[in-house]
């Protein structure tokens, strides 16, 4: 059985920095690309950024890029999101997901809250 | 950025409707388009990928149709375990884009 299972989510200054992990289980995680997507409180989803299974190429949303990095161990089945310098409209949930033919499996999601 | 328009944006319907949802492109995307489920709470659900193939375990009542900027969800008969609400996703370019979400609601 697939199985993504988000960490590392909380309540953060403006400004400040979090790491989020997505753990994988139940499949070769070698093989997939991942992705993380975010929901902010009431509103639609919105794609975050995308790794390919070795790792070679990335892609993020304009939003984010320069302050966010997606990064993957794929010894430990492991993908991660560093985002530094939040911001308010970073509050959401942030989904990891496999990757084929677009986002199949998702995780349950960890909130995070950015706010003084 | 390639701009998904879902419609509509929230419907009421009963058990036993069919029900359509339509995701118009801003340009053509191939058939690289997937529709999602989402409960409140809950992480979405693909159903339908390569905007026409069910999703293995997907009930056949759903189905996609469409290719280059018109794409369709149809539910055929709706369930009471369907009133959820339905986005479509475009993965032909970066950066990948979600139609803005049709709420089922009970009429």
């Amino acid at each position: 059985e697939v199985q993504l299972v988000e960490s590392g989510g909380g309540l953060v200054q403006p400004g400040g920095s979090l790491r989020l992990s997505c753990a994988a289980s139940g499949f070769t995680f070698t093989r997939y690309s991942m992705y993380w997507v975010r929901q902010a409180p009431g509103k639609g989803l919105a794609w975050v950024s995308r790794m390919t299974s070795d790792g070679s190429d990335t892609a993020y949303a304009d939003s984010v890029k320069g302050r966010f990095t997606i990064s993957r161990d794929n010894a430990k089945s492991s993908l991660y999101l560093q985002m530094n310098s939040l911001r308010a409209e970073d509050t959401a949930v942030y989904y990891c997901a496999r990757g084929y033919n677009g986002p199949d499996y998702w995780g349950q999601g960890t909130l995070v809250t950015v706010s003084s | 950025d390639i701009q998904m328009t879902q419609s509509p944006s929230s419907l009421s319907a009963s058990v036993g409707d069919r029900v359509t949802i339509t995701c118009r492109a801003s340009q053509g995307i191939r058939n690289d388009l997937g529709w999602y489920q989402q409960k409140p709470g809950k992480a979405p659900k693909r159903l339908i990928y390569a905007a026409s193939s069910l999703q293995s375990g997907v009930p056949s009542r759903f189905s996609g149709s469409g290719s280059g900027t018109e794409f369709t969800l149809t539910i055929s008969s709706l369930q009471p375990e369907d009133f959820a609400t339905y986005y479509c996703l475009q993965h032909n370019r970066y950066p990948w884009t979600f139609g803005q979400g049709t709420k089922v609601e009970v009429k």
